[in-house]
Formats: C-alpha cells, sequence, structure tokens
C-alpha cells in the first residue's frame, strides 16, 4: 500500500537527550513536511523539504534539525535544546492534484 | 501573510442533526482550501478540497463545504451528523502562486463531539 509510516508511535526520553523521529513514503512525493501540534494550537511547521538535499526552516525550527539524503525518508531530530519538546508531531508528504499534503499517523513525543 | 480563524472551537450537536463548521481565511493571493479531519491519537485525513470551478465541494463521509469569495470563507457542512463523526476537524490554505511552497496554513481546529 501507498503512504506514510511514522514510527515510533509513542516515544519517551529524558531531559538533556536527542532523540530522532522516522518518518518514511513511499508515494514518490518530492516533498515532506514536519509539524509539531499542541492542544488547542493547531498544526505549526517545524521544517520542510521540497527536493531531495535540500529543506528550509519553518515557523518553529528552533531545537529541531532533520536531513534529506533520500526521496523517501526526511527525519526530525530533536535536541536538548528544544525547551518544551512533549507535543504530538505529524510528518506529510505533498503531491498529486493541488499539490495535497497527506499525513502519516503521528509520533507522541514525552518528555519525562 | 496568509491566516485561518475556525470560529468555533467545540461544536456539539445532536446525532442525525446538521451541522456547519465555520471557517475563514485571510490572503493577498489566490489559495487552495483544505478541509482535513482528526480522530484522537491518529493523523490528519483529507476530507476535501477546493481548487478553482463550482464552488460547491464534496468529500467524503457526506461532508461538503461552500467557497465564498467576497466573504473569504470556507464553511464544511453535513446535513446529519453520526456518532463516528466525533472528532477534531482542520481548516486549512496554501498559497497557488508560482512561488508555492506548498505550505499549509492551518487554523486553531474545531472539535465535533456528537452526542446520542
Amino acid at each position: 500500500d501507498g503512504g506514510i509510516t511514522q514510527s515510533p508511535k509513542y516515544l519517551f526520553r529524558k531531559e538533556g537527550q536527542n532523540v530522532t523521529l522516522s518518518c518514511e513514503q513511499n508515494l514518490n512525493h518530492d516533498a515532506m513536511y514536519w509539524y509539531r501540534q499542541d492542544p488547542g494550537q493547531g498544526l505549526r511547521l517545524i521544517y520542510y523539504s521540497q527536493i531531495v538535499n535540500d529543506f528550509q526552516k519553518g515557523d518553529i525550527a528552533e531545537g529541531y534539525s532533520v536531513s534529506r539524503e533520500k526521496k523517501e525518508s526526511f527525519p526530525l531530530t530533536v535536541t536538548s535544546a528544544q525547551k518544551n519538546p512533549t507535543a504530538f508531531y505529524l510528518c506529510a508528504s505533498r503531491g498529486g492534484v493541488a499539490d495535497t499534503q497527506y499525513f502519516g499517523p503521528g509520533t507522541r513525543l514525552t518528555v519525562l | 501573510a496568509q491566516s485561518v480563524t475556525q470560529l468555533d472551537s467545540q461544536v456539539p450537536v445532536f446525532e442525525e442533526a446538521p451541522v456547519e463548521l465555520r471557517c475563514n481565511y485571510s490572503s493577498s493571493v489566490s489559495v487552495y482550501l483544505f478541509w482535513y479531519v482528526q480522530y484522537p491519537n491518529q493523523g490528519l485525513q483529507l476530507l476535501l478540497k477546493y481548487l478553482s470551478g463550482s464552488t460547491l465541494v464534496k468529500g467524503i463521509n457526506g461532508f461538503e463545504a461552500e467557497f465564498n469569495k467576497s466573504q473569504t470563507s470556507f464553511h464544511l457542512r453535513k446535513p446529519s451528523v453520526h456518532i463516528s463523526d466525533t472528532a477534531e476537524y482542520f481548516c486549512a490554505v496554501s498559497d497557488r502562486g508560482s512561488s508555492n511552497t506548498g505550505k499549509l496554513i492551518f487554523g486553531q481546529g474545531t472539535t465535533l463531539q456528537v452526542k446520542p
């Protein structure tokens, strides 16, 4: 089946640790996105990539890093510099008519 | 800059009643418009989208939305809701211009609570 996968579904981190969230797509889409979701705040864009080996900061990039070495993969690292990382993280890829974004199932990160 | 306002944070409604979730947007350029639904602890699923042409757009699960350019609105409607429609709904816009990065601007979300 074509789609977007994110792993793990739940992730627990101790303060001061870096963690990496995985996002893979087999839709052959060029563009991929990472969003953060907090209760009552909608979705906010962290980073996006329109093509392999290139990416841009979104609205809340501080404390996060990404890489785009392969078309299918766009991992997000939450660094120890992110002051409040507990949130639900959503990955998306874009393609098709009107460049529609399609979302993965999300990763819930909790800092202990 | 673009912005999206969902006018209601929560909408309680009884099963089989009609519902309207309101969305207004602000943009200096032409936009694409989207409605997504999110069930608890899941990703977002596309309900429908407006690209061009007919202002009435039909989507999945019996939902439809009407684009009103003069009022810059894109309200979502369903004539008869089911318990299974209980979820959070997001309105979003993206720039359809030549420099389009595909970035989506989301509203804050509306929680639809369908009661038996």
